[in-house]
């Protein structure tokens, strides 16, 4: 079984719409990240979580919101969908007692917004 | 400037040869470098971490790290055409136990057979 999940892994949705993108992982890491990779822009922050109640912005969290129901899931919302949204999502976990600063990618959401 | 900078390429080399990807960093701070293989669609794989200026050798791959002149690379030898991939270059951030990583927008690797 994967360590880091994410669901959907594909989803089209219409302008307008909430949509809310799930990650779980059983790798019991603390810390948990969201990701949205658009080509040529590489991988870019949108939040992260370094416990259940840290929650902290990224570099492009304007359109989204999260929520850390659990030291194991992080979800994240787009509250009213936009097609410059469309985009590849990745959530990643990290361990902070290893102190490397690793992350690890769940496989990906690959969002369309229409 | 961009804080963590790599060339887009395509990098093409022949089957067997030596691949080299560079990356530069602006954060004199960074710690925690890392390496991660991306194939078209799929998720970033940790390939190599390195912390400490020199090489770092692990099967066919090596990463080295000057930390001076904030440059972090990654040989890979006798290259394979499964080695076809996006390469990113990660850099930790903000210092101390923060554990934001910043990636450069990846190097596209083609192994010609």
């Amino acid at each position: 079984d994967a360590d880091v999940t994410q669901t959907p892994r594909n989803r089209i949705t219409k302008t307008g719409k909430r949509i809310m993108l799930e990650c779980s992982q059983t790798k019991g890491h603390d810390r948990m990240y969201w990701y949205r990779q658009d080509p040529g822009l590489g991988l870019r922050l949108i939040y992260y979580s370094f416990d259940v109640k840290d929650i902290n912005k990224g570099e492009i969290s304007d359109g989204y919101s999260v929520s850390r129901q659990a030291q194991a899931k992080f979800s994240l919302s787009l509250e009213s969908a936009i097609p410059n949204q469309t985009a590849l999502y990745f959530c990643a976990t990290s361990d902070r007692t290893s102190g490397a600063h690793t992350q690890y990618f769940g496989p990906g959401t690959r969002l369309t917004v229409t | 400037q961009k804080e963590v900078e790599q060339n887009s390429g395509p990098l093409s080399v022949p089957e067997g040869a030596i691949a080299s990807l560079n990356c530069t960093y602006s954060d004199r701070g960074s710690q925690s470098f890392f390496w991660y293989r991306q194939y078209s669609g799929k998720s970033p794989e940790l390939i190599m971490s390195i912390y400490s200026n020199g090489d770092k050798e692990d099967g066919r791959f090596t990463a080295q790290l000057n930390k001076a002149s904030q440059y972090v690379s990654l040989l890979i030898r006798d290259s394979q055409p499964s080695d076809s991939a996006t390469y990113l270059c990660a850099v930790n951030s903000g210092g101390g136990a923060t554990n934001k990583l910043i990636f450069g927008t990846g190097t596209l690797l083609a192994v010609q057979p």
